[in-house]
This record gives structure tokens, sequence and C-alpha cells, in this order.
């Protein structure tokens, strides 16, 4: 069964700290998988896409990383900011069936 | 970067009333988009999958006679909302993937619908 689980569930850290989010996935055959913020009342906004052969790849502050063979992808926020309070979603794409798989998020709380 | 637009972002109806989302990628073609719903504090849930020119694929559970879906152009597709009760007030979301491209999954801003 194709599926997608994040964690923690949600988070709360206090400005300037770190954090990482986890995204695990069962779904297969594998695409990509992207990482989206969503703040409250929005879209989301992708923050990163990575393939198969992609280790890791960052956008600003933000740095996801992927292991294709334990099936898990991490993203990683330095020095957080209280603008990073939002949900962070977990998406993998399946080839062939061209199925997207949704985590449920993680939502983070940055706090002064 | 690619831009999805939704119509309206907030609409207010009355219940047994009917409401018309409109999901238009504004700089691409996509031949694919999907439509979510959101309740408060949780994840998108997928509703269904809209290809142009033919008839959307519904996730269980979700009624296709309730939210009638039509991707009549390769720039537009609309969700509407038949016979509204208050427990459809939610958001709805977009997304679009644009042809030829890299496979990245743009998003609309949203739709909050309120259900008197």
């Amino acid at each position: 069964k194709n599926q997608v689980e994040q964690s923690p569930q949600s988070l709360i850290i206090l400005e300037g700290k770190n954090c990482t989010l986890q995204c695990n996935y069962t779904v297969s055959p594998f695409s990509n998988l992207r990482w989206y913020k969503q703040d409250t009342g929005r879209g989301p906004v992708s923050l990163t896409i990575m393939t198969f052969s992609e280790n890791t790849k960052s956008n600003g502050r933000y740095t996801a990383t992927l292991d294709a063979d334990t099936k898990q992808s991490s993203l990683h926020i330095t020095a957080s900011q209280l603008s990073d309070s939002a949900s962070y979603i977990c998406v993998v794409s399946a080839t062939l069936q061209a199925g997207l798989f949704f985590g449920t998020g993680t939502r983070l709380t940055v706090i002064p | 970067g690619a831009v999805v637009s939704q119509h309206p972002s907030r609409v207010i109806c009355k219940s047994g009333t009917s409401v018309k989302i409109e999901c238009r990628s504004l700089d691409f073609q996509a031949t694919t988009m999907f439509w979510y719903r959101q309740f408060p504090k949780q994840s998108l849930m997928l509703m269904a999958t809209s290809n142009e020119g033919s008839k959307a694929t519904y996730e269980q559970g979700v009624e296709k006679d309730k939210f009638l879906i039509n991707h009549a152009s390769l720039t537009l597709s609309t969700l509407t909302v038949t016979s509204a009760h208050p427990e459809d007030s939610s958001f709805y979301i977009c997304s679009a993937i644009p042809e030829g491209g890299s496979g990245e999954l743009f998003f609309g801003e949203g739709s909050r619908l309120t259900v008197l």
C-alpha cells in the first residue's frame, strides 16, 4: 500500500534553533519527493523536489535529504524564524500510475 | 514560477445552494489538475483528479454527484459543490502540473467555503 508518513505531527521550537522534519514513504515505483510549506489559510508552496538520484537539495535555510534505499526523507530548517511557522507537507509521486501521495504534514510553530 | 489562480478566495453561501470554484493555470497548460479539501489543522485530502476533456477521477468516499468537476480547457478546471450543507464548509485547494515540465506541482491559493 502506498503511504507517506510524517513525523512529528507537531513541533514547537525557539526562534533561531534548528529542526528536522521526517518523511517516510512506501510509494513504489518512486518518481520524486517534494516538500511544501503551507501557511495557514494559504495554498502550499514548493520548497524542494528530489528525484531518485538526488541525496540533498537546499533552498535557502531549508535542506532536504533523500535516502531512496530506506525510503526516508528529511527537511532540515536552519536558524528558524517566526515566519517558518507553518505546516510542512511531504508529497511522493509514483511513476506509471502517476499517483501523488500526501503526508499528513508537520505543524511547526516557532516562538520568540 | 508557474502560477495557479483560484477564484473566489472566499465564499459564503446558504445551505442548499451550489457554489462554483475556478482553478486556472495562468502561464502554463495543464492536462491534469487536482482538487483537495482541507479541514482546520489537518493536511490536504485529495478529492479528485481532473483530466482535460474527460471525466474526473474521484477518490474513494468523495461523492461525484456532490462535487462536480469540469476541466473544459488546458488552463481551467472548476469544482461545483452542489446543494451545499454546513459540513461542506472547508478550504478547497487545486493544483496543477505543467505539461512537458519537470513534474513540479503548483498549488492555488485556496478557496474558503462557508455554508450557513
